[in-house]
């Protein structure tokens, strides 16, 4: 079934480590997006692209990086510079970009705790 | 960008009554969009209306919008238990993504 993947869904990081989190899609969307959600809170932007090989900083990209070498990956890492990573990450994707947003597809998320 | 406002943050009601969420934002938008997510998993899509739209029906659920007030509302109505999620309202602008709020947490008592 297509959909989207995120892995791992539990990560434990030790302060000043950098960590990876996976994100695959095969539903042949053009969009991908990464979200932060803390407890109680609303989604917050990390970073999106709208086609391979780009992608654009949201509100809150600092300590965050990416890559979009594939249409169907987006993997998002956590450096040590974010200070406060512990957090509930999520991605998602979109047929295509453009200022008409829709409907927007989820993975199941990754909790990250820094130990 | 700024995030939408929801109201309440918490909403406790019994099966079978209605439940009524509000959503307020604060620029101009192509769209507004309700999402559902069940405790520590992802969130799914529910319905979007579009900015010349004043309401849409989807099963159980009904949304209002009003640009005028810049506000929407989620009803949902003959609710069960398995509707014991948090929803979410989401707006898209000029800007090429999507605006959060922050959440109502709706529980529906069996």
């Amino acid at each position: 079934d297509g959909g989207i993947t995120q892995s791992p869904k539990y990560l434990f990081r030790k302060e000043g480590q950098n960590v990876t989190l996976s994100c695959e899609q095969n539903l042949n969307h053009d969009a991908m997006y990464w979200y932060r959600q803390d407890p109680g809170q609303g989604l917050r932007l990390i970073y999106y692209s709208q086609i391979v090989n780009d992608f654009q900083k949201g509100d809150i990209a600092e300590g965050y990086s990416v890559s979009r070498e594939k249409k169907e990956s987006f993997p998002l890492t956590v450096t040590s510079a974010q200070k406060n990573p512990t957090a509930f990450y999520l991605c998602a994707s979109r047929p295509r970009g453009g200022a008409n947003t829709g409907e927007l597809f989820f993975g199941e998320g990754s909790r990250l705790t820094v130990l | 960008s700024q995030q939408g406002e929801e109201d309440p943050q918490a909403l406790s009601i019994q099966e079978g009554e209605n439940a009524t969420m509000n959503c307020s934002y604060k620029t101009s938008i192509n769209n507004l969009q309700w999402y559902r997510q069940n405790s520590g998993r992802g969130l799914v899509h529910l319905i979007l209306i579009r900015s010349n739209e004043r309401e849409k029906h989807s099963g159980r659920l009904r949304v209002t919008l009003d640009t005028s007030k810049k506000s929407s509302s989620l009803l949902i109505t003959a609710s069960r238990a398995a509707d014991t999620a948090s929803y979410f309202c989401a707006h898209s602008g000029s800007a090429r993504q999507l605006t959060f709020g922050s959440g109502t947490q709706l529980t529906v008592l069996p």
